[in-house]
Protein backbone atom coordinates (compact mmCIF):
# COMPACT_ATOMS: atom_id res chain seq x y z
CA UNK A 1 0.00 0.00 0.00
CA UNK A 2 0.86 3.43 -0.30
CA UNK A 3 3.48 4.38 2.04
CA UNK A 4 3.38 8.28 3.96
CA UNK A 5 7.00 8.50 4.93
CA UNK A 6 10.06 6.32 6.54
CA UNK A 7 10.81 8.09 9.43
CA UNK A 8 7.75 9.45 11.06
CA UNK A 9 7.51 10.05 14.80
CA UNK A 10 5.89 6.52 15.63
CA UNK A 11 3.68 5.69 18.92
CA UNK A 12 2.77 2.50 19.60
CA UNK A 13 0.10 0.91 22.16
CA UNK A 14 -1.50 -2.02 23.14
CA UNK A 15 -5.14 -2.71 22.46
CA UNK A 16 -7.20 -0.80 24.74
CA UNK A 17 -5.05 1.87 25.89
CA UNK A 18 -5.57 5.47 25.42
CA UNK A 19 -3.32 7.01 22.93
CA UNK A 20 -2.62 10.80 22.80
CA UNK A 21 -1.06 12.28 19.74
CA UNK A 22 0.96 15.79 19.52
CA UNK A 23 0.81 18.28 16.99
CA UNK A 24 2.60 21.80 17.40
CA UNK A 25 1.28 24.48 15.08
CA UNK A 26 3.31 27.79 14.34
CA UNK A 27 1.05 30.02 13.14
CA UNK A 28 -0.35 32.42 15.50
CA UNK A 29 -3.07 33.40 13.18
CA UNK A 30 -4.82 30.10 12.59
CA UNK A 31 -7.78 29.87 14.19
CA UNK A 32 -8.99 26.01 12.79
CA UNK A 33 -7.80 22.76 13.45
CA UNK A 34 -8.61 19.43 12.01
CA UNK A 35 -7.30 15.64 12.28
CA UNK A 36 -6.90 13.57 9.55
CA UNK A 37 -6.26 9.62 9.83
CA UNK A 38 -4.58 7.98 6.86
CA UNK A 39 -4.92 4.52 6.78
CA UNK A 40 -2.02 2.17 4.57
CA UNK A 41 -2.72 2.22 0.73
CA UNK A 42 -5.90 4.72 1.34
CA UNK A 43 -6.27 8.47 1.12
CA UNK A 44 -6.39 11.19 4.74
CA UNK A 45 -10.11 10.61 6.42
CA UNK A 46 -11.61 13.66 7.77
CA UNK A 47 -11.94 12.17 11.57
CA UNK A 48 -12.54 15.97 13.72
CA UNK A 49 -12.18 19.66 13.78
CA UNK A 50 -12.42 21.95 16.56
CA UNK A 51 -12.59 25.93 16.38
CA UNK A 52 -10.18 28.46 18.52
CA UNK A 53 -12.76 29.67 20.65
CA UNK A 54 -12.73 25.74 21.94
CA UNK A 55 -10.25 24.29 23.91
CA UNK A 56 -11.90 20.87 24.26
CA UNK A 57 -14.30 19.01 21.80
CA UNK A 58 -15.48 14.96 21.61
CA UNK A 59 -16.52 12.74 19.16
CA UNK A 60 -17.13 9.44 19.41
CA UNK A 61 -14.05 7.79 21.10
CA UNK A 62 -11.66 10.91 20.34
CA UNK A 63 -11.27 14.36 21.96
CA UNK A 64 -8.72 17.02 20.59
CA UNK A 65 -7.04 19.30 22.48
CA UNK A 66 -6.26 22.59 22.14
CA UNK A 67 -3.78 24.90 24.19
CA UNK A 68 -3.90 28.27 22.00
CA UNK A 69 -1.27 29.06 24.73
CA UNK A 70 1.50 26.99 23.38
CA UNK A 71 0.12 26.46 20.11
CA UNK A 72 -0.48 22.59 21.05
CA UNK A 73 -2.87 20.61 19.32
CA UNK A 74 -3.49 16.94 21.06
CA UNK A 75 -5.87 13.76 19.38
CA UNK A 76 -7.07 11.69 22.62
CA UNK A 77 -7.62 8.11 21.18
CA UNK A 78 -9.92 6.14 23.99
CA UNK A 79 -9.61 1.98 24.09
CA UNK A 80 -7.51 2.22 21.12
CA UNK A 81 -8.25 -0.35 18.75
CA UNK A 82 -5.96 -2.45 16.22
CA UNK A 83 -8.27 -0.75 13.25
CA UNK A 84 -6.95 2.37 14.53
CA UNK A 85 -3.51 1.84 13.24
CA UNK A 86 -2.69 4.47 10.83
CA UNK A 87 -0.70 7.70 10.55
CA UNK A 88 -2.68 10.81 11.96
CA UNK A 89 -1.71 13.98 10.83
CA UNK A 90 -3.19 17.42 11.98
CA UNK A 91 -3.69 20.77 9.87
CA UNK A 92 -4.23 24.02 10.42
CA UNK A 93 -6.26 27.32 9.03
CA UNK A 94 -6.82 30.52 9.33
CA UNK A 95 -10.84 31.23 9.71
CA UNK A 96 -12.54 32.65 6.75
CA UNK A 97 -9.44 31.77 4.22
CA UNK A 98 -11.27 28.62 3.55
CA UNK A 99 -10.30 25.17 3.13
CA UNK A 100 -8.21 25.82 0.35
CA UNK A 101 -4.96 27.63 2.79
CA UNK A 102 -5.19 24.55 4.95
CA UNK A 103 -1.60 23.47 6.16
CA UNK A 104 -1.21 20.10 6.90
CA UNK A 105 1.63 18.61 9.44
CA UNK A 106 3.68 16.06 8.79
CA UNK A 107 1.82 13.29 11.05
CA UNK A 108 2.33 10.41 13.47
CA UNK A 109 2.15 6.44 12.59
CA UNK A 110 0.12 5.01 15.66
CA UNK A 111 0.82 1.52 15.72
CA UNK A 112 -1.36 -0.45 18.17
CA UNK A 113 -0.60 -4.14 18.84
CA UNK A 114 -3.40 -6.83 20.23
CA UNK B 1 -20.85 4.32 -3.11
CA UNK B 2 -19.55 7.92 -2.83
CA UNK B 3 -16.30 8.51 -3.76
CA UNK B 4 -13.48 9.95 -5.56
CA UNK B 5 -11.46 8.14 -7.80
CA UNK B 6 -7.64 8.46 -9.11
CA UNK B 7 -6.39 6.86 -12.14
CA UNK B 8 -3.55 5.17 -12.77
CA UNK B 9 -3.11 4.09 -9.11
CA UNK B 10 0.65 3.41 -10.11
CA UNK B 11 2.73 4.72 -12.73
CA UNK B 12 6.30 4.77 -13.66
CA UNK B 13 7.42 6.89 -16.59
CA UNK B 14 10.52 8.94 -17.96
CA UNK B 15 11.40 12.14 -18.01
CA UNK B 16 9.47 14.06 -20.22
CA UNK B 17 6.97 11.98 -20.95
CA UNK B 18 3.36 13.69 -20.60
CA UNK B 19 0.92 12.04 -18.67
CA UNK B 20 -2.31 13.15 -16.99
CA UNK B 21 -3.71 11.54 -13.99
CA UNK B 22 -7.57 11.61 -13.89
CA UNK B 23 -9.61 12.20 -10.66
CA UNK B 24 -13.64 11.69 -10.57
CA UNK B 25 -16.17 12.19 -7.82
CA UNK B 26 -19.19 11.56 -7.52
CA UNK B 27 -20.75 13.57 -4.74
CA UNK B 28 -21.27 16.59 -7.02
CA UNK B 29 -18.98 18.14 -4.74
CA UNK B 30 -18.23 21.83 -6.34
CA UNK B 31 -14.57 22.03 -4.61
CA UNK B 32 -11.59 19.87 -5.81
CA UNK B 33 -8.02 19.90 -5.20
CA UNK B 34 -4.74 18.08 -5.69
CA UNK B 35 -2.00 17.17 -2.96
CA UNK B 36 1.18 15.87 -3.09
CA UNK B 37 2.47 14.19 -0.71
CA UNK B 38 6.24 13.77 0.36
CA UNK B 39 8.51 12.18 3.22
CA UNK B 40 8.72 14.85 5.88
CA UNK B 41 6.70 17.64 4.33
CA UNK B 42 3.22 16.90 4.87
CA UNK B 43 0.50 17.70 1.99
CA UNK B 44 1.18 20.39 0.01
CA UNK B 45 -1.54 21.55 -2.21
CA UNK B 46 -1.08 21.75 -6.38
CA UNK B 47 -4.06 23.53 -7.86
CA UNK B 48 -7.71 23.61 -6.77
CA UNK B 49 -11.33 24.45 -8.35
CA UNK B 50 -14.20 26.29 -7.02
CA UNK B 51 -16.25 25.28 -9.79
CA UNK B 52 -16.52 24.57 -13.59
CA UNK B 53 -13.79 26.65 -15.27
CA UNK B 54 -12.86 27.82 -11.96
CA UNK B 55 -8.88 27.21 -10.99
CA UNK B 56 -6.23 28.54 -9.06
CA UNK B 57 -2.93 27.64 -8.10
CA UNK B 58 -1.81 26.20 -4.86
CA UNK B 59 1.40 26.16 -3.21
CA UNK B 60 3.50 24.06 -5.46
CA UNK B 61 1.81 24.23 -9.17
CA UNK B 62 4.99 24.59 -10.95
CA UNK B 63 5.34 21.91 -13.17
CA UNK B 64 1.57 20.70 -13.57
CA UNK B 65 -1.34 22.01 -15.57
CA UNK B 66 -5.44 20.98 -14.27
CA UNK B 67 -8.89 21.83 -16.07
CA UNK B 68 -11.96 21.43 -15.07
CA UNK B 69 -14.34 20.95 -17.80
CA UNK B 70 -16.75 19.27 -15.77
CA UNK B 71 -18.13 19.21 -11.89
CA UNK B 72 -17.16 15.55 -11.45
CA UNK B 73 -13.90 15.50 -13.38
CA UNK B 74 -10.42 17.58 -12.58
CA UNK B 75 -7.29 15.64 -14.32
CA UNK B 76 -3.80 17.10 -13.29
CA UNK B 77 -1.31 16.90 -16.27
CA UNK B 78 2.51 16.69 -16.24
CA UNK B 79 3.47 18.36 -19.48
CA UNK B 80 7.03 17.56 -19.20
CA UNK B 81 7.89 15.41 -15.87
CA UNK B 82 10.69 15.53 -14.00
CA UNK B 83 12.24 13.23 -11.47
CA UNK B 84 11.63 15.62 -8.90
CA UNK B 85 7.40 15.06 -9.98
CA UNK B 86 8.30 11.57 -8.26
CA UNK B 87 5.54 11.38 -5.26
CA UNK B 88 2.41 10.33 -3.86
CA UNK B 89 -0.78 12.90 -5.82
CA UNK B 90 -3.69 13.03 -3.82
CA UNK B 91 -7.36 14.27 -5.42
CA UNK B 92 -9.62 15.92 -2.83
CA UNK B 93 -13.25 16.96 -3.11
CA UNK B 94 -16.03 19.03 -0.88
CA UNK B 95 -19.23 20.89 -1.10
CA UNK B 96 -18.78 24.59 -0.80
CA UNK B 97 -20.87 24.84 2.08
CA UNK B 98 -18.35 22.82 3.54
CA UNK B 99 -15.85 26.35 2.95
CA UNK B 100 -15.23 27.25 6.55
CA UNK B 101 -14.80 23.08 7.59
CA UNK B 102 -11.70 21.34 6.85
CA UNK B 103 -13.83 18.23 5.80
CA UNK B 104 -11.90 16.91 2.72
CA UNK B 105 -12.68 13.73 0.73
CA UNK B 106 -9.62 12.44 -0.61
CA UNK B 107 -8.96 9.82 -3.54
CA UNK B 108 -6.61 6.62 -2.49
CA UNK B 109 -3.90 8.46 -4.02
CA UNK B 110 -1.54 7.94 -7.60
CA UNK B 111 2.38 6.89 -6.77
CA UNK B 112 4.01 8.33 -9.69
CA UNK B 113 7.67 7.48 -10.18
CA UNK B 114 9.39 9.16 -12.83
CA UNK B 115 13.05 7.94 -14.40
Amino acid sequence: GESVGLHLPTLSVQEGDNSIINCAYSNSASDYFIWYKQESGKGPQFIIDIRSNMDKRQGQRVTVLLNKTVKHLSLQIAATQPGDSAVYFCAENIENTGFQKLVFGTGTRLLVSP
Amino acid sequence: EAQVTQNPRYLITVTGKKLTVTCSQNMNHEYMSWYRQDPGLGLRQIYYSMNVEVTDKGDVPEGYKVSRKEKRNFPLILESPSPNQTSLYFCASTYLQLANTGELFFGEGSRLTVL
